[in-house]
């Protein structure tokens, strides 16, 4: 199957916790996103990435650091988690750039308690 | 920076009606505006796009129409089944920075059986 596919589904951990959330695509896409969707589906893009360079990096609080081994691969760490970082994020990719349809992953949601 | 609103936020339509989601945006500089949906507990799937150089998409019961003078598009959904039952998100990316869609806050459509 190809398609972009995200680890853990879910995670909970407490305040002041990192957390890594991993995503791969087998879609063969040169361009890799991480969004975040909050508890009123508002979608806001954090991270782009075209052949594993950043191309985009929205106004993330720092403790936000996204990571690429290669261009299948988008993985994103968040050092000190705060309450205000519970949402679905939201890992994609696309063909080239983002004027093609993009390709989402399920999400992995975080719960910070 | 861009911005993107979408109406109504919310639809309730009966099986077999037609609804028409609008969205507006700011940036002039915008020319892709790529729509998705995403049902309840899936993943965001592409299901409609136009280019600013186009006036009109039409697939199956979906039409998409484009007026660049007005910076407004709307998504026309003919004979709606229970199944179209989903948030719908409208977006928009600029040339110049073509890896960064701005997403609408999403209009949720509840077609009853």
């Amino acid at each position: 199957e190809t398609a972009v596919f995200q680890t853990p589904n879910y995670h909970v951990t407490q305040v002041g916790n990192e957390v890594s959330f991993n995503c791969k695509q087998t879609l063969g896409h040169d361009t890799m996103y991480w969004y975040k969707q909050d508890s009123k589906k508002l979608l806001k893009i954090m991270f782009s990435y075209n052949n594993k360079q950043l191309i985009v990096n929205e106004t993330v609080p720092r403790r936000f650091s996204p990571q690429s081994s290669d261009k299948a691969h988008l993985n994103l760490r968040i050092k000190s988690v705060e309450p205000e970082d519970s949402a679905v994020y939201l890992c994609a990719s696309s063909r080239d750039s983002a004027n093609t349809e993009v390709f989402f992953g399920k999400g992995t949601r975080l719960t910070v308690v | 920076g861009e911005q993107v609103e979408q109406l109504p936020s919310s639809l309730i339509v009966q099986e077999g009606a037609s609804v028409l989601i609008n969205c507006s945006y700011t940036d002039s500089a915008s020319v892709y505006f790529p729509w998705y949906k995403q049902e309840p507990g899936k993943r965001l799937q592409f299901i409609i796009d136009i280019r600013s150089n186009m006036e009109r998409k039409q697939t199956q019961r979906l039409t998409l129409l484009f007026d660049k003078k007005t910076k407004h598009l709307s998504l026309h959904i003919t004979a709606t089944q229970p199944g179209d039952s989903a948030i719908y998100f409208c977006s928009a990316s600029i040339n110049t920075n073509a890896y960064k869609v701005i997403f609408g806050k999403g209009t949720h459509l509840h077609v009853l059986p």
